[in-house]
């Protein structure tokens, strides 16, 4: 059990429309951080919070975002939802500095019909 | 954009083979980590290397970090049907920008270990 938690673990939805993805972070960890994980891609890290406020940003699409509140848990949102969306959304933490290992939840699958 | 590769993709082998997994990159790394994943969860931290031509052992796992911090290989001896599953390595850029965090991420190699 790494620790983060991460609802639902399934989701199926239809195109154009909206999802929420939640995940609360290990206990003590500042940052929270999401990937996307597709058969073609593999794992991309789409966005980065750290104590509430971004940090970072790869591969995220603008109809996608993110928010980090207070008490540190973190949720994203997809929006105008396409067939290739579909893929496992994984949460991951850290502590507060580089180069600490980030442990990741289960993740939520998302399937879009 | 900076890549990762990692080889090979897919590897079925007999137990009690050896093998090993490759991660390379023509760009510094200022840190790698080795996660495995299995079917339905996350991927579970390995271990993490950091100083150029470092060398860390997780029971019958070897990995070593290349002495430029390009490359990174793990080795398995007398792979077991237990050690089936998803191995990905994950990079952080020495030079990233922006305090960037964001691990960048092998596409994996399948390991299949037939009994």
């Amino acid at each position: 059990d790494s620790g983060v938690t991460q609802t639902p673990k399934h989701l199926i939805t239809a195109t154009g429309q909206r999802v929420t993805l939640r995940c609360s972070p290990r206990s003590g960890d500042l940052s929270v951080y999401w990937y996307q994980q597709s058969l073609d891609q593999g794992l991309q890290f789409l966005i980065q919070y750290y104590n509430g406020e971004e940090r970072a940003k790869g591969n995220i699409l603008e109809r996608f975002s993110a928010q980090q509140f207070p008490d540190l848990h973190s949720e994203l949102n997809l929006s105008s939802l396409e067939l290739g969306d579909s893929a496992l959304y994984f949460c991951a933490s850290s502590g507060d500095s580089s180069n600490q290992p980030q442990h990741f939840g289960d993740g939520t699958r998302l399937s879009i019909l | 954009t900076q890549l990762l590769e990692q080889s090979p993709q897919f590897l079925s082998i007999q137990e009690g083979e050896n093998l090993t997994v490759y991660c390379n990159s023509s760009s510094v790394f200022s840190s790698l980590q080795w996660y495995r994943q299995e079917p339905g969860e996350g991927p579970v931290l390995l271990v993490t290397v950091v100083t150029g031509g470092e060398v860390k052992k997780l029971k019958r796992l070897t990995f070593q970090f290349g002495d430029a911090r390009k490359d990174s290989s793990l080795h398995i001896t007398a792979a077991q049907p237990g050690d089936t599953g998803l191995y990905l390595c994950a990079g952080l850029w020495e030079y990233s920008g922006g305090g960037a965090d964001g691990l960048t991420f092998g596409k994996g190699t399948h390991l299949i270990i037939q009994p």
